[in-house]
């Protein structure tokens, strides 16, 4: 198994440009979420996806955009990048591991650098 | 609502030192805990975890326990290394959802 897998590793946008980060996971896990990691601030929840078709927002949703056609599959988009999106971004797929426990799986994360 | 908050670092310590991270929680029910690590450009990795009261969770040297009397889950290690270096998220998550939420991370470096 490849786990989660994201691409790209680093991007350089420019004020206004939109992109497309790519998450896709091999575990069949219902559960996939984006987060952001900036400094000081830990992990910070944008969207979470409980299965294909349904989508819902986190903690800091403004400015991006997230659709789940497969089970495999979670793009994140951006719509208009602004510099305060320059952050790391971490997509993680999870499943039940008990019946009341839940386990998470990190990609390996998007440098993303908006000038 | 829930959160975790999570001893502040950086944390510097010298090779085979006694390594604690402390961890504190509030969650209404019954939340799992968990330990990440995060190497450096890397994403998180599951270290270790605990489902409930008085459970320990342990790996690869580090171990921590659910203690719901003080809301904790400390991350100890008996004797540190250089490769230990890394940043160090709890997180918990709540059993009713799929809905995780981490501390903001406590970097530890060793030094030989």
């Amino acid at each position: 198994n490849a786990g989660v897998t994201q691409t790209p590793k680093f991007q350089v946008l420019k004020t206004g440009q939109s992109m497309t980060l790519q998450c896709a996971q091999d575990m069949n896990h219902e559960y996939m979420s984006w987060y952001r990691q900036d400094p000081g601030m830990g992990l910070r929840l944008i969207h979470y996806s409980v299965g294909a078709g349904i989508t819902d927002q986190g903690e800091v949703p403004n400015g991006y955009n997230v659709s789940r056609s497969t089970t495999e599959d979670f793009p994140l988009r951006l719509l208009s990048a602004a510099p305060s999106q320059t952050s790391v971004y971490f997509c993680a797929s999870s499943y039940a591991a008990t019946a009341s426990s839940y386990e998470q799986y990190f990609g390996p994360g998007t440098r993303l650098t908006v000038t | 609502g829930d959160s975790v908050t999570q001893m502040e670092g950086p944390v510097t310590l010298s090779e085979e030192a006694f390594l604690t991270i402390n961890c504190t929680y509030t969650a209404t029910g019954y939340p799992s805990l968990f330990w990440y690590v995060q190497y450096p450009g890397e994403g998180l990795q599951l270290l270790l975890k605990a489902t409930k009261a008085d459970d320990k969770g342990s790996n690869k040297g580090f171990e921590a326990t659910y203690r719901k009397e003080t809301t904790s889950f400390h991350l100890e290690k008996g004797s540190v290394q250089v490769s230990d270096s890394a940043v160090y998220f709890c997180a918990l998550s709540a059993n009713t959802g799929n809905q995780f939420y981490f501390g903001t991370g406590t970097s530890l470096t060793v030094i030989p």
